[in-house]
């Protein structure tokens, strides 16, 4: 089956600490993940995907295979972080998503 | 460039009633979806669109929701009738090719449903 499981549903953290987001998979094939953020009164949006492996507002995401997982890593926590934060990965043409993992960044 | 377009922003109905919702994507765009989110849960895909045909309908509940992208532009999602479980945010969203590649989907502000 395919699955996206995020198993932290609130995340709180002090300002300046590390934030690691949590997202395992399971997927047959060679999915692609994706981290998706949604701050409040704003749309949902892509913050990075795995292809690029690239660090957006200095989080970075690394596709772990032999675990089937995609954390979302950043080393300091900022106030402006916080936000509503999905994993998603697409097979062939589906998106699918994650419950969600609401970050709060404490001051 | 202007983002996807969706209306109207909320909307109330009592259970049984019929509704509709409208999204027009970014100009372009040949893929376009229509996801569920209920509260404290993540977007479900309801149906994919590319241009005016459907790729993926699988987890539409087809007796009672229909969608259609009649001239590969703007879409509509109707539910008739609807039901209490029916209740969510609808999110539309556009992409501008189908398959993999390096474009991403870009998402409407949604239309929030209560069903009473």
């Amino acid at each position: 089956a395919q699955r996206v499981t995020q198993p932290e549903k609130l995340l709180s953290v002090f300002k300046g600490a590390p934030v690691e987001l949590k997202c395992n998979y399971s997927y047959s094939g060679s999915p692609e993940l994706f981290w998706y953020v949604q701050y409040s009164r704003q749309r949902l949006q892509l913050l990075l995907r795995h292809i690029s492996r690239e660090s957006i507002k200095g989080f970075t995401a690394d596709l772990n295979k032999g675990e089937t997982s995609f954390h979302l890593k950043k080393p300091f926590a900022q106030e402006e972080d916080s936000a509503m934060y999905y994993c998603a990965l697409r097979g062939t043409y589906k998106y699918i998503f994650g419950t969600g993992t609401r970050l709060k960044v404490l001051a | 460039e202007a983002g996807v377009a969706q209306s109207p922003r909320y909307k109330i109905i009592e259970k049984r009633q019929s509704v509709a919702f409208w999204c027009n994507p970014i100009s372009g765009h040949a893929t376009l979806y229509w996801y569920q989110q209920i509260l404290g849960q993540g977007p479900k895909l309801l149906i994919q669109f590319q241009n005016n045909g459907v790729v993926d309908d699988s987890q539409l509940p087809k007796d009672r929701f229909s969608a259609e992208r009649l001239k590969g532009v703007d879409s509509t999602l109707k539910i008739q009738p609807a039901k209490l479980e029916d209740s969510a945010v609808y999110l539309c969203a556009s992409r501008l090719s189908g398959g993999a590649g390096v474009d991403i989907q870009y998402f409407g502000a949604g239309t929030r449903l209560s069903v009473l």
